[in-house]
């Protein structure tokens, strides 16, 4: 089984801080990343997805990453009470179009 | 469009009780998803769908479980018989194929309880 790690949190910050939110996942064959957002009671939605090395940038959102390290981020700025939810990281495995997902990180922004 | 369509929102039922969830994905998109969701476990991917056609039903728990998808507008999953160990929520997604967007667009979920 292919595995996808996050710390479950809660991470909490400070409005207006950067919030970093980690993943880390065990198959070197994963081409695509992809974080998605899900508020208490509702369904997961997608933020960002990547599939270099590298940042990618989307608004107050940053994606990073390292396949040498297996290790794929989320950087929030600027971070806002409407973004305190649950993030969870996903990676596609292989040549498959099976998308495993982490068991989320629980973000807290502090007014 | 509507988004993914997800019945019943909320379930609940008696072990032993046969359970259907459904589920009417976005017209045009190729894929199906059906993923569960535990505090436990957290979103563990089921059985996915191409045009139809169950390509990997490796994350069938067991042989209590079945998932059909008889047209491109409708798919059900069914649990027979249940155990309280099915109390989850569960999502049907749907997407385009890859090379044409990865992402997944989710259902509201099916929230089942069994007693």
């Amino acid at each position: 089984q292919k595995e996808v790690e996050q710390n479950s949190g809660p991470l909490s910050v400070p409005e207006g801080a950067i919030a970093s939110l980690n993943c880390t996942y065990s198959d070197r064959g994963s081409q695509s990343f992809f974080w998605y957002r899900q508020y208490s009671g509702k369904s997961p939605e997608l933020i960002m997805s990547i599939y270099s090395n590298g940042d990618k940038e989307d608004g107050r959102f940053t994606a990073q990453l390292n396949k040498a390290s297996q290790y794929v981020s989320l950087l929030i700025r600027d971070s806002q009470p409407s973004d305190s939810a649950t993030y969870l990281c996903a990676v596609r495995v292989d040549s498959s179009y099976k998308l495993i997902f982490g068991s989320g990180t629980r973000l807290l922004v502090r007014p | 469009d509507a988004g993914v369509i997800q019945s019943p929102r909320h379930e609940v039922t008696e072990m032993g009780q046969e359970v259907t969830l459904r589920c009417k994905p976005i017209s045009g998109h190729d894929y199906l998803f059906w993923y569960r969701q535990t505090m436990m476990r957290g979103l563990e991917l089921l059985i996915y769908f191409n045009n139809n056609v169950p390509i990997d039903d490796s994350g069938m728990p067991e042989d209590r479980f079945s998932a059909k998808m008889p047209n491109a507008s409708f798919s059900t999953l069914k649990i027979q018989p249940s155990e309280p160990r099915d109390s989850a929520v569960y999502f049907c997604a749907s997407s385009l194929a890859p090379g044409l967007g990865e992402k997944l667009f989710f259902g509201s979920g099916t929230q089942l309880s069994v007693l």
